[in-house]
């Protein structure tokens, strides 16, 4: 069964510096996502993407975060000046359609750690 | 605003014993509710959605759910647990739109025991 992949899969980065966390979604899927869950929380919503665009973002979603699909296959979430409080499992997820009743496919997540 | 909410933290049933996980949920108009699990250090696998149509929706790995619109609940349900069901199960909620999000609810974790 085809499978969102996730790369790295933790990451340890300095407070400040940039991070780029990498998704390779399903083939034939249209639409992507970033949730975050930080230990012990909930998972939230970070952002749609659909036709090279943002389709919708969360208050979370401020200035220091991007999201970009540098090619076919990848789908990229930057954090430009990373903070503490950014510590948090990282997923990706995708759906080959962006209706209501499309399920959305996650990847087994990238484990963010900011010292 | 839209909202779903899981009120046990924790839930524990013997294996073979039927197993419920509650979840009740708060959207204007029509739900589009989804039930997620969660092994350790795995993502979110999807296990079933309801839409519309039958109350009673069967998913993966054996699990159903059964919507309830006068309680606004969407509780999974499973007849006979496995000791491998045990992992932390998230109800979600998804508005009307293209590319809406999922808002999640706080999660339960399931412990099957033998």
């Amino acid at each position: 069964e085809p499978e969102v992949t996730q790369t790295p899969s933790h990451q340890v980065t300095q407070m400040g510096q940039e991070v780029i966390l990498r998704c390779v979604p399903i083939s034939n899927h249209l639409y992507f996502y970033w949730y975050r869950q930080i230990l012990g929380q909930k998972v939230e919503f970070l952002v749609s993407f659909y036709n090279n665009e943002i389709s919708e973002k969360s208050e979370i979603f401020d200035d220091q975060f991007s999201v970009e699909r540098p090619d076919g296959s990848n789908f990229t979430l930057k954090i430009r000046s990373t903070k503490l409080e950014d510590s948090a499992m990282y997923f990706c997820a995708s759906s080959f359609g962006g209706g209501p009743n499309q399920p959305q496919h996650f990847g087994d997540g990238t484990r963010l750690s900011i010292l | 605003a839209q909202s779903v909410a899981q009120p046990e933290d924790q839930v524990n049933v013997a294996e073979g014993n039927p197993l419920t996980v509650k979840c009740t949920y708060s959207v204007s108009g029509n739900p589009y509710l989804f039930w997620y699990v969660q092994y350790p250090n795995r993502g979110l696998q999807f296990l079933l959605k309801y839409i519309t149509g039958d109350n009673l929706v069967k998913g993966s790995y054996g699990f159903e759910a059964e919507f309830n619109k006068s309680q606004t609940s969407f509780h999974l349900k499973k007849p006979s647990a496995l000791v491998s069901d045990s992992a932390l199960y998230f109800c979600a909620v998804r508005f009307t739109g293209t590319a809406s999000k999922l808002t999640f609810g706080t999660g339960t974790r399931l412990q099957v025991t033998l």
